[in-house]
C-alpha cells in the first residue's frame, strides 16, 4: 500500500528565501507522486507531477522536486519565496501504472511567507 | 473548459436535515472522486466513481452518506440526516484516467462548506 509523509506541519520562510517542503512516500510498487497547493477558501490545485520520466520536476510557479528513489523522497523546493507562495501544499502518491484509484495525501504543509 | 463546479458553494443546515451537495466534472474525464477536508483528519476520500460506476466507498463514514453518479456530467453526496459532526469541506475532484496512461492528476473543484448547527 502507498502513503506519504510530510514532515513538518507549518514553514515559515522569509520572502526571497530558499522553500524546502519534506515528503517522503511508501510504496511496494514504482509511484506517481504528486505535490498540489491549496490557497485559502480555495480547492487543491495541481503544482507538478512525477510519472517515471526525468527525475527532476519543474511545475508552475517556479516549483520543482525531484524524485529520489533511494531516499524514497520527493521534497518541493523553490529558490526564492514570495508572499502570493502563502498557502497549504500537499504531497500525494498513487500507484505506477494502471488506473489511478485512490490518491493518497499527505496531511499537508501550511507555508508562511515573512515580508 | 469551466472546471469542476460545484454547488453550492456555502450550507448551513440544521441538526436532522438532508443535505445534497452537487458537482460536475470536467467534460471528457472518466473518474470523479469525494474528499472530505476538516482541520483534525485533513482530507479524507469519501469514494469514487469511474465510468459512472463507484468503484470504492470506504471512505464513506456511515450509512448516512450515499452518494450517485448518474451520468458522466453529473454527481450527488447527500448526507440524511445531517449532525454538527459533520460539518467540514467537501471537495469533487475529477480526472481523465485509463488503465495504460493513469497519474494526469486530479481537478478540484472550489468545494462546499458545510455547516452543520
Amino acid at each position: 500500500a502507498q502513503s506519504v509523509t510530510q514532515l513538518g506541519s507549518h514553514v515559515s520562510v522569509s520572502e526571497g528565501a530558499l522553500v524546502l517542503l519534506r515528503c517522503n512516500y511508501s510504496s511496494s510498487v514504482p509511484p506517481y507522486l504528486f505535490w498540489y497547493v491549496q490557497y485559502p477558501n480555495q480547492g487543491l490545485q495541481l503544482l507538478l507531477k512525477y510519472t517515471s520520466a526525468a527525475t527532476l520536476v519543474k511545475g508552475i510557479n517556479g516549483f520543482e522536486a525531484e524524485f529520489k528513489k533511494s531516499e524514497t523522497s520527493f521534497h518541493l523546493t523553490k529558490p526564492s519565496a514570495h508572499m502570493s507562495d502563502a498557502a497549504e501544499y500537499f504531497c500525494a502518491v498513487t500507484r505506477y501504472g494502471g488506473s489511478q484509484g485512490n490518491l493518497i495525501f499527505g496531511k499537508g504543509t501550511k507555508l508562511s511567507v515573512k515580508p | 473548459d469551466a472546471g469542476v463546479i460545484q454547488s453550492p458553494r456555502h450550507e448551513v443546515t440544521e441538526m436532522g436535515q438532508e443535505v445534497t451537495l452537487r458537482c460536475k466534472p470536467i467534460s471528457g474525464h472518466n473518474s470523479l472522486f469525494w474528499y472530505r477536508q476538516t482541520m483534525m483528519r485533513g482530507l479524507e476520500l469519501l469514494i469514487y466513481f469511474n465510468n459512472n460506476v463507484p468503484i470504492d466507498d470506504s471512505g464513506m463514514p456511515e450509512d448516512r452518506f450515499s452518494a450517485k453518479m448518474p451520468n458522466a456530467s453529473f454527481s450527488t453526496l447527500k448526507i440524511q440526516p445531517s449532525e454538527p459532526r459533520d460539518s467540514a469541506v467537501y471537495f469533487c475532484a475529477s480526472s481523465f484516467d485509463t488503465e495504460i496512461t493513469g497519474g494526469y492528476g486530479y481537478t478540484f473543484g472550489s468545494g462546499t462548506r458545510l455547516t452543520v448547527v
